[in-house]
C-alpha cells in the first residue's frame, strides 16, 4: 500500500522558515520525481515545487523561487520542502505527492493527506 | 503566465451526464499538455482520476472518461452518483522550458 505523510506545518510568524517533510513507503522512491502541491484556506489547488528522483534538478513555481527549497533523501524515503521569507499568503494545507514526471504521463499518482502551514502573527 | 480556466460550478442530476472543461486563455489544450483530472471532496486530500487526457487511474469507476473536445481537455462523468458532488480539478503539464505544472481552479460539481 502506498502510504505519503506529511510533517511539520505548524504556526510561524511572517518572515519566518519551516521545514515540511514527507515519508513515503510502498513505491521504491528513489525511481520517481515528487511534489508538493498547497491548497489556501478555501481556495483551489496550487502546484508549489518539484523534484527529480535524484534530486538534481528541481522546478517551482514562480511565487515560491527563492523563498522555497525542495529537496529528498533517498536513503530515508524522504522529500523535504524549506521555506523561508514566509508571507500570510503562503497559509495552506501543503500535500506532497508522487511526481509521474515522464513522457507521456505527467501526473501526481498519489498524493498524502497534507499538513497546515499557518503564517500569523 | 500560464493561465488554465475551469467552469466555477455545475450541477447535474442523479443518473445524468456532465463534462466538465479545461482550457488555456492564450492556446488550445491538445494531448501534449498531458492533462490530468484530480477529485477533491471539502477536508480531505486530491483522489487522482483521470491522466494522459483519457487513461483512467486505477481503481476509477469507467463512468468517468477524459477526451480533448475542440481546444479543451474535458472530463465526462456519464451516470452521475450522488457521491461525485466534488470539486474537481486540471492539471496541465507545460514542458516550455520550465517544466511546470499549472492547475485549475477547480469545478464545483453539485448532484442534485
Amino acid at each position: 500500500e502506498v502510504q505519503l505523510l506529511e510533517s511539520g506545518g505548524r504556526l510561524v510568524q511572517p518572515g519566518g522558515s519551516l521545514r515540511l517533510s514527507c515519508v513515503v513507503s510502498g513505491f521504491r522512491f528513489s525511481g520517481y520525481a515528487m511534489s508538493w502541491v498547497r491548497q489556501a484556506p478555501g481556495q483551489g489547488l496550487e502546484w508549489v515545487a518539484s523534484v527529480d528522483d535524484d534530486g538534481a534538478v528541481t522546478y517551482y513555481v514562480d511565487s515560491v523561487k527563492g523563498r522555497f527549497t525542495i529537496s529528498r533523501d533517498n536513503s530515508k524515503n524522504t522529500v523535504f520542502l524549506q521555506m523561508s521569507s514566509l508571507r500570510a499568503e503562503d497559509t495552506a494545507v501543503y500535500y506532497c505527492a508522487k511526481d509521474r514526471r515522464v513522457a507521456p504521463l505527467y501526473y501526481f499518482e498519489f498524493w498524502g493527506q497534507g499538513t497546515l502551514v499557518t503564517v500569523s502573527s | 503566465q500560464t493561465v488554465v480556466t475551469q467552469e466555477p460550478s455545475l450541477s447535474v442530476s442523479p443518473g445524468g451526464t456532465v463534462t466538465l472543461t479545461c482550457g488555456l486563455r492564450s492556446a488550445s489544450v491538445s494531448s501534449s499538455f498531458y492533462p490530468s483530472w484530480y477529485q477533491q471532496t471539502p477536508g480531505q486530500a486530491p483522489r487522482t482520476l483521470i491522466y494522459n487526457t483519457n487513461s483512467r487511474s486505477s481503481g476509477v469507476p469507467d463512468r468517468f472518461s477524459g477526451s480533448i473536445l475542440g481546444n479543451r481537455a474535458a472530463l465526462t462523468i456519464t451516470g452521475a452518483q450522488a457521491d461525485d458532488e466534488s470539486d474537481y480539478y486540471c492539471l496541465l503539464y507545460t514542458a516550455s522550458g520550465s517544466g511546470i505544472y499549472v492547475l485549475g481552479g477547480g469545478t464545483k460539481l453539485t448532484v442534485l
